[in-house]
């Protein structure tokens, strides 16, 4: 059970865009459809911004969009904006009932 | 609205025992996987364990396997995380989430059970 990989960081301008990958396995992330991404800002829990690889709760803008190819999921926030800032977490089923998260990516605007 | 409680945190010596509760309200508690996830402090998300809504179905990462125990009572909208065994490295704030369908992974977030083991 290895974490998902993603960058330490990523950061993009006001108004810019920036996409983040997760990268994983055909055990995982290239294995099943339940790749979420969740945001975590200091000092408050996670929430969901992305579910099944593409989807998005409602509430969610959608300047948040997800994709996936192979065994590497991606999550592209758009326009960004300065409530953006944040650490962001993929997950992914990985078989029998195990879940695994990334590494966490810390976007900051610029 | 979606709440998710939980309580039971607090400091304990390595070897020792404590069990975790989250109390939900505001969705059919019965139809619904629910999962623990933990973060240790300034680190990353770590999933710990999940429980479909029969409790036929259970998991856990292999960092807790043989030493966690995941269980639930559908009646009193609860689940439960009975940690045995505890290690420094189980330090972190517990997080208890509601899954979406199914094994598709957490949705909504508790606020956090603070565990401290140290000696």
């Amino acid at each position: 059970q290895s974490a998902l990989t993603q960058p330490p960081s990523a950061s993009g301008s006001p108004g810019q865009s920036v996409t983040i990958s997760c990268t994983g396995t055909s055990s995982d992330v290239g294995g099943y459809n339940y790749v979420s991404w969740y945001v975590q800002h200091p000092g408050k829990a996670p929430k969901l911004v992305i579910y099944e690889v593409t989807e998005r709760p409602s509430g969610v803008p959608d300047r948040f969009s997800g994709s996936k190819s192979g065994n590497t999921a991606s999550l592209t926030v758009s326009g960004l904006q300065a409530e953006d800032e944040a650490d962001y977490y993929c997950s992914s089923y990985a078989g029998n009932n195990i879940f695994v998260f990334g590494s966490g990516t810390k976007v900051t605007v610029l | 609205e979606v709440q998710l409680v939980e309580s039971g945190g607090g400091l304990v010596q390595p070897g020792r025992s404590l069990r975790l509760s989250c109390a939900a309200s505001g969705f059919p508690f019965d139809q619904f996987t629910m999962y623990w996830v933990r973060q240790a402090p300034g680190k990353g998300l770590e999933w710990v364990s999940g429980i479909n809504w029969s409790s036929g179905t259970v998991g856990y990462a292999d960092s807790v396997k043989g030493r966690f125990l995941i269980f639930r009572d559908n009646a009193r909208k609860s689940v439960y995380l009975q940690m045995n065994s505890l290690r420094v490295e189980d330090t972190a704030l517990y997080y208890c989430t509601k899954g979406r369908t199914g094994w598709g992974g957490p949705d909504y977030w508790g606020q956090g059970a603070l565990v401290t083991v140290s000696s």
